[in-house]
């Protein structure tokens, strides 16, 4: 079974411009998570999509940010123009339909975004 | 509000010596706690995870989690470690009252064996 896989792995851009970073969930998974760590801090929370929808978008920092999950397959994560501060590690997680149960998160391996 | 806590930045063990990774939270409700490790340019792996039952927690290689109601603890122990292990560990909860799935994560303890 294949992972969460994001891209691309590493993203240099001026302070200004725009990126698009990109997250696929691990197959039949509906819940996808995005986190973000700012170096050396803790990893917080953006948001949460189930299916297509947005569940839980109350750590997104501001409107630079757009997340999208067209489809309810992958999800893409906008931001625009980005600035200083939005430089860390963004993290993409899955995980299955929670039933009754509690289920883990799965993560990928990381989008490192530098705005210089 | 939901809050972990990860005491110490880096742990230092020799190989062959027990380890122990603290972590502390505070939810409103009750608490489903996780650890997560990761390596070097590798994404975040899950180790193990507390729910509810038995406070002892047993997780992939060989990790074990004590869960601790009264000091709101859920340290990290393996009873020997490995060279291998050496990586960044990290503390999450969720509550089980509200603020949906999302998890809140501690600052990371960075786990150094040495041969």
């Amino acid at each position: 079974e294949a992972g969460v896989t994001q891209f691309p792995s590493h993203s240099v851009i001026e302070k200004g411009q725009t990126v698009t970073l990109r997250c696929d969930p691990i197959s039949g998974h509906d819940n996808l998570y995005w986190y973000r760590r700012v170096m050396g801090k803790e990893i917080k929370f953006l948001l949460h999509f189930v299916k297509e929808s947005k569940q839980d978008e109350s750590g997104m920092p501001n409107n630079r940010f757009l997340a999208e999950r067209t489809g309810g397959t992958y999800s893409t994560l906008k931001v625009q123009p980005a600035e200083l501060e939005d430089s860390g590690v963004y993290f993409c997680a899955s995980s299955q339909d929670r039933g009754t149960g509690v289920r883990e998160q799965y993560f990928g391996p990381g989008t490192r975004l530098t705005v210089t | 509000a939901q809050s972990v806590a990860q005491p110490e930045d880096q742990v230092n063990v020799a190989e062959g010596n027990p380890l122990t990774v603290k972590c502390t939270y505070s939810v409103s409700g009750n608490p489903y706690l996780f650890w997560y490790v990761q390596y070097p340019n590798r994404g975040l792996q899950f180790l193990l995870k507390y729910i509810t039952g038995d406070n002892l927690v047993k997780g992939s290689y060989g990790f074990e989690a004590e869960f601790n109601k009264s000091q709101t603890s859920f340290h990290l122990k393996k009873p020997s470690a490995l060279v291998s292990d050496s990586a960044l560990y990290f503390c999450a909860v969720r509550d089980s009252r509200g603020s949906g799935d999302k998890l809140t994560f501690g600052t990371g303890t960075r786990l150094a064996v040495r041969p």
